[in-house]
């Protein structure tokens, strides 16, 4: 799996703005995809998923889309707040299998 | 539901002693996850159950880690004995093992090994 090191990377919005965060992953048999959100002292919080018969799937003020030809996911924010700022990871896994294979997490830092 | 709950959330101990770590998955999940996270290694898999059975514990770093899970309601994870590199936060997660429903990640446990 993939690490997050001490140089996280960092993605800086105006609060109001956008935020678009992305993944990219190796497995081309992976068809399960996640993306977490994780606070300060808080353990990784489920946000949206989408199976890979899917190519775009959307939330509440998020949107998860799938590029399988370039094995690349992003997730989009729409209109970032103050409390979305956290670190941001994707997990993705084959279904039916339990290994998650976790992305380099993006910390996200709203500014006011 | 009140989620994976996990305790103690914060656990301060010398070199040397024993550390239990415990988990309490969410009510009808049938697998259960354990993770370290560190800055410098991110998230970690060490040892996943599936209806109570160990199924694969590979990355558990050593013979001093070991996990139970006695029952579908509980499951522990012992460090013996205890090192400062283990010192890190160590999260428990659940999920409902179909066709790879989410997991459901509990608060964690932070761990200091002085």
């Amino acid at each position: 799996g993939e690490s997050v090191g001490l140089h996280l990377p960092t993605l800086s919005v105006q609060e109001g703005d956008n935020s678009i965060i992305n993944c990219a992953y190796s497995n081309s048999a992976s068809d399960y995809f996640i993306w977490y959100k994780q606070e300060s002292g808080k353990g990784p919080q489920f946000i949206i998923d989408i199976r890979s018969n899917m190519d775009k799937r959307q939330g509440q003020r998020v949107t998860v889309l799938l590029n399988k030809t370039v094995k690349h996911l992003s997730l989009q924010i729409a209109a970032t707040q103050p409390g979305d700022s956290a670190v941001y990871f994707c997990a993705v896994t084959i279904s039916g299998t339990y290994k998650y294979i976790f992305g380099t997490g993006t910390r996200l830092k709203v500014l006011a | 539901d009140a989620g994976v709950i996990q305790s103690p959330r914060h656990e301060v101990t010398e070199m040397g002693q024993e550390v239990t770590l415990r988990c309490k998955p969410i009510s009808g999940h049938n697998s259960l996850f354990w993770y370290r996270q560190t800055m410098m290694r991110g998230l970690e898999l060490l040892i996943y159950f599936n209806n109570n059975v160990p199924i694969d514990d590979s990355g558990m770093p050593e013979d001093r880690f070991s996990a139970k899970m006695p029952n579908a309601s509980f499951s522990t994870l012992k460090i013996q004995p205890s090192e400062p590199r283990d010192s890190a936060v160590y999260f428990c997660a659940s999920s409902l093992m179909d066709l790879g429903n989410e997991q459901f990640f509990g608060p964690g446990t932070r761990l200091t090994v002085l």
